[in-house]
């Protein structure tokens, strides 16, 4: 299967810093990256859609200058938390597809807790 | 509006076999998507329907009833590894993955 790679894994930050996490479809090329969020024993929720090369489409309450979202080429799109705050902790996973048919693959997830 | 329903938690015994029912009510149907989600970690994908009827796949076989908006998860010979969440999700006519709440399920020896 498709394999999709984040990093960094974990990341522990102090209140105020900016986190960049990097999301990469190893083995295909990923026309559409998604970010979702997910808190403790919760469901995921979608952040954000972004197609390469355009700018990403952020869902309703995500909050677009605090979650910068990149998706510079078919194989890598980047996530950067800024000025981040305690209430940011989470776990953020990307996931990647080729096409509006196609599966959906995820990548590890990212740990954030801030301080 | 949009939603997915699929039972919040279930129990079952390990080598037994269980069912998870998910219903959903989107705005278009172009597939549904069983995920599997280990306590701390991503989901993983297990199936895809478009078309009605059952998919097998080792232990896991998914169904699918587009007329009745239902799908089912079907897990045989259960073992403890397969204690985890179970998304169902349904691709809409956008394209866009809508998620039910996940069912917890639980494999007691």
């Amino acid at each position: 299967g498709a394999v999709v790679s984040q990093h960094p894994s974990w990341v522990i930050c102090k209140s105020g810093t900016s986190v960049k996490i990097e999301c990469r479809s190893l083995d295909f090329q990923a026309t559409t990256m998604f970010w979702y969020r997910q808190f403790p024993k919760q469901s995921l929720m979608l952040m954000a859609t972004s197609n390469e090369g355009s700018k990403a489409t952020y869902e309703q309450g995500v909050e677009k200058d605090k979650f910068l979202i990149n998706h510079a080429s078919l194989t890598l799109s980047t996530l950067t938390v800024t000025s981040a705050h305690p209430e940011d902790s989470s776990f953020y996973i990307c996931s990647a597809r080729t096409g509006v048919m196609e599966t959906q693959y995820f990548g590890p997830g990212t740990r954030l807790l801030v301080l | 509006g949009q939603n997915i329903d699929q039972p919040t938690e279930m129990t079952a015994t390990e080598g037994a076999i269980v069912q998870i029912n998910c219903t959903y009510q989107t705005s278009g149907f172009n597939g549904l998507f069983w995920y599997q989600q280990h306590a701390g970690e991503a989901p993983t994908f297990l199936s895809y329907n478009v078309l009605d009827g059952l998919e097998e796949k080792g232990r896991f076989s998914s169904f699918l009833s587009r007329s009745k908006g239902y799908s089912y998860l079907l897990l045989k010979e259960l073992q403890m590894k397969d204690s985890a969440s179970y998304l169902c999700a349904v691709l809409d006519s956008n394209y866009q993955l809508i998620w039910g709440a996940g069912t917890k399920l639980i494999i007691k020896p």
